[in-house]
């Protein structure tokens, strides 16, 4: 069974940077598989952050790329999201999910449960 | 980029009722990259629908997904008390995940 589990501060302060991990168990990231970071604004819908792939390939939302970074640490079994400069508009639920192909098809079949960051002072 | 729009924004019905949600693409897509996910509030989104039309494991065939090119589908058969969510479709590149704004199926 896979498994995903965000953590990470519940409280950021404006301009500094946001960082959260994500941990997998019941599977090795090292195995295959795009791991991603979505997030979701309170009561609005959801939005990509960036996906890596366990070689280290990653791809950014056009909209945050100059703010982003996800890596990987395969020793961990993790994989990291850094935010910067943050304001008020990133507070949001921020996910963790595994994508990837199966029989041909594309999809985010595993989400962690999600943890909600808030940006103030 | 593909941009996914949903359609509508809410839908108020009782239980028992048949609905359709529809979900655009803003250019062709293939269908083997379109998915549909439900929301609870508080919970993460859950997989019903991969491929455009395949069940994922454990969903009730209730669920039916259809559609191909730039128009998709989720139809819900029979509502049941534990189907008011929010309901996301995606368009899953290896490059880019995009999702529609979501449909909020609400009781009536």
């Amino acid at each position: 069974q896979v498994q995903l589990q965000e953590s990470g501060p519940g409280l950021v302060k404006p301009s500094e940077t946001l960082s959260l991990t994500c941990s997998v168990s019941g599977y090795s990231i090292n195995s295959g598989h795009y791991w991603g970071w979505i997030r979701q604004p309170p009561g609005k819908g959801l939005e990509w952050i960036g996906s890596i792939y366990h070689s280290g390939s990653y791809y950014y939302n056009p909209s945050l790329q100059s703010r982003v970074t996800i890596s990987v640490d395969m020793s961990k079994n993790q994989f990291s999201l850094k935010l910067s400069s943050v304001t008020a508009a990133d507070t949001a639920v921020y996910y963790c999910a595994r994508g990837g192909c199966s029989g041909g098809y594309c999809y985010s079949h595993y989400w962690g449960q999600g943890t909600l960051v808030t940006v103030s002072s | 980029e593909i941009v996914l729009t949903q359609s509508p924004g809410t839908l108020s019905l009782s239980p028992g009722e048949r609905t359709t949600l529809s979900c655009r693409a803003s250019q062709s897509v293939s269908s083997s990259y379109l998915a549909w996910y439900q929301q609870k509030p508080g919970q993460a989104p859950r997989l019903l629908i991969y491929g455009a039309s395949s069940r994922a494991t454990g969903i009730p065939d209730r669920f039916s997904g259809s559609g191909s090119g730039t128009d998709f589908t989720l139809t819900i058969s029979r509502l049941e008390p534990e189907d008011f969510a929010v309901y996301y479709c995606q368009h899953y590149g290896n490059s880019f995940w995009t999702f529609g704004q979501g449909t909020k199926v609400e009781i009536k």
